[in-house]
């Protein structure tokens, strides 16, 4: 079966602008969740949607926000972006919780 | 969640067991251990994970002592494809994906 499609994989933004990543789950998986990935921070959790709504959110500031649509896509959004945003960004789905699959993520330059 | 602790990288020869241990005195009784790991430029992929008993799969074993304090992976016989980041994780399953992911050890399979 299909795994998680992540677009756009590369994408390149000026500061200020803001960004929408979106992310496709595995088939008849209800959660999603992100996380986002730098050299320094490492591996770090953005927020998780199951069924449209948020149930798990990380200690981000709110210019980083998502959304779950009825056919479990997700989307985030990055508004007045900064330099410090760059990042791989990494998108998860899962059926139930514990294995999680993800995506092969979605790289941001922020110039 | 309890904090674990691992080596920050470990070799391994080609065709021999590898055995990555993780640390975590401070699991609590309802606590998971998780171990993921994420090959350079790809999305973690998950391996195993284990209450108290220890578990096999097709990718792993997973060796967590009697008093739940550490644990270990053993890959049985490692393969150049086995070089990759390994993500030793404690947390309580219940719902939701906000894994926290620490810094891993860099394994290194030489031939």
């Amino acid at each position: 079966k299909a795994g998680v499609t992540q677009t756009p994989r590369y994408l390149i933004k000026t500061r200020g602008q803001q960004v929408t990543l979106s992310c496709s789950p595995i088939s008849g998986h209800r959660s999603v969740s992100w996380y986002q990935q730098t050299p320094g921070q490492g591996l770090q959790f953005l927020f998780e949607y199951f069924s449209e709504t948020q149930r798990n959110k990380g200690n981000f500031p709110g210019r980083f926000s998502g959304r779950q649509f009825s056919n479990s896509r997700s989307e985030m959004n990055v508004s007045t972006l900064e330099l410090g945003d760059s990042a791989l960004y990494l998108c998860a789905s899962s059926l139930d919780t514990t294995e999680a699959f993800f995506g092969q993520g979605t790289r941001l330059t922020v110039v | 969640d309890a904090k674990t602790t691992q080596p920050p990288s470990m070799d391994c020869a080609e065709g021999r067991a590898a055995n990555l241990p993780c640390n975590h005195s401070t699991i609590s009784g309802n606590e998971y251990v998780y171990w993921y790991r994420q090959i350079h430029s790809q999305g973690p992929q998950y391996i195993i994970h284990g209450l108290k008993n220890n578990e096999t799969n097709e990718m792993a074993s997973l060796i967590i002592t009697e008093d739940r304090k550490s644990s270990t992976l053993i890959l049985p016989h490692a393969t150049l494809r086995d070089t990759a980041v390994y993500y030793c994780i404690v947390r309580v399953d219940n719902y939701g994906q906000n894994f926290v992911f620490g810094p891993g050890t860099r394994l290194s399979v030489l031939p």
